[in-house]
């Protein structure tokens, strides 16, 4: 079966621009976590989606948003973009909601942001 | 917040050498997940320990949770350059957030 899908997976931007990533999850699955990796803070969690509501949040300003659709697929949002964006972020799908012994997650390719 | 903390940083070993990667927890571990990355690229899962003392093992590469459950190991054995990449532990923390560690970046020379 087709694997999780991250669009695009390269994106320029310019600070002060806003962004949209999007994941479409391995079919049936019904949770969505988002994660940005930097250099120098490594893989950060940034949110979950479950059954399109978010049911964790990670410790990121309000420009970070997120939301879930009724097919499960997730976009991540953030506005007021700055250089410190600049990072590859990461989605994973699972099937519960949350990352129990008993739950496995699969990743995307990551897309990656650039703030010029 | 959980912290997860993985030894060495870096590994340069010779294609054959066996290697150990550690991830050690500041709290209690109830579930450790290992996995790999290439490099700018998604991860991809290796394995996943539940219990003290447990001990998975896929091709080449084996996991262990220790009794204590606060720290896992991940050994190769015979490297290749194959396992080339950064391994990143995972484990669930407090306010149902997932934490990964500070991961190892491997490379195997040839």
């Amino acid at each position: 079966k087709a694997g999780v899908t991250q669009t695009p997976r390269y994106l320029i931007k310019t600070r002060g621009q806003q962004v949209t990533l999007s994941c479409s999850p391995i079919s049936g699955h019904r949770s969505v976590s988002w994660y940005q990796q930097t250099p120098g803070q490594g893989l950060q969690f940034l949110f979950e989606y479950f059954s399109e509501t978010q049911r964790n949040k990670g410790n990121f300003p309000g420009r970070f948003s997120g939301r879930q659709f009724s097919n499960s697929r997730s976009e991540m949002n953030v506005s007021t973009l700055e250089l410190g964006d600049s990072a590859l972020y990461l989605c994973a799908s699972s099937m519960d909601y949350r990352w129990g012994v008993d739950t496995e997650a699969f990743f995307g390719q990551g897309t990656r942001l650039t703030v010029v | 917040s959980q912290e997860l903390e993985q030894s060495p940083q870096s590994l340069i070993v010779q294609e054959g050498k066996n290697l150990t990667i550690n991830c050690t927890s500041s709290k209690t571990l109830y579930g450790l997940y290992w996995y790999k990355q290439k490099y700018g690229e998604g991860l991809i899962f290796l394995m996943m320990l539940q219990k003290g003392g447990e001990e998975k093992s896929h091709e080449k590469i084996t996991a262990k949770l220790d009794e204590k459950k606060q720290q896992s190991s991940l050994h190769i054995t015979a490297s290749q350059p194959s396992h080339a990449g950064i391994y990143l532990c995972g484990a669930d923390g407090t306010g149902n957030q997932f934490y990964f560690g500070t991961g190892t970046s491997l490379t195997v020379i040839p």
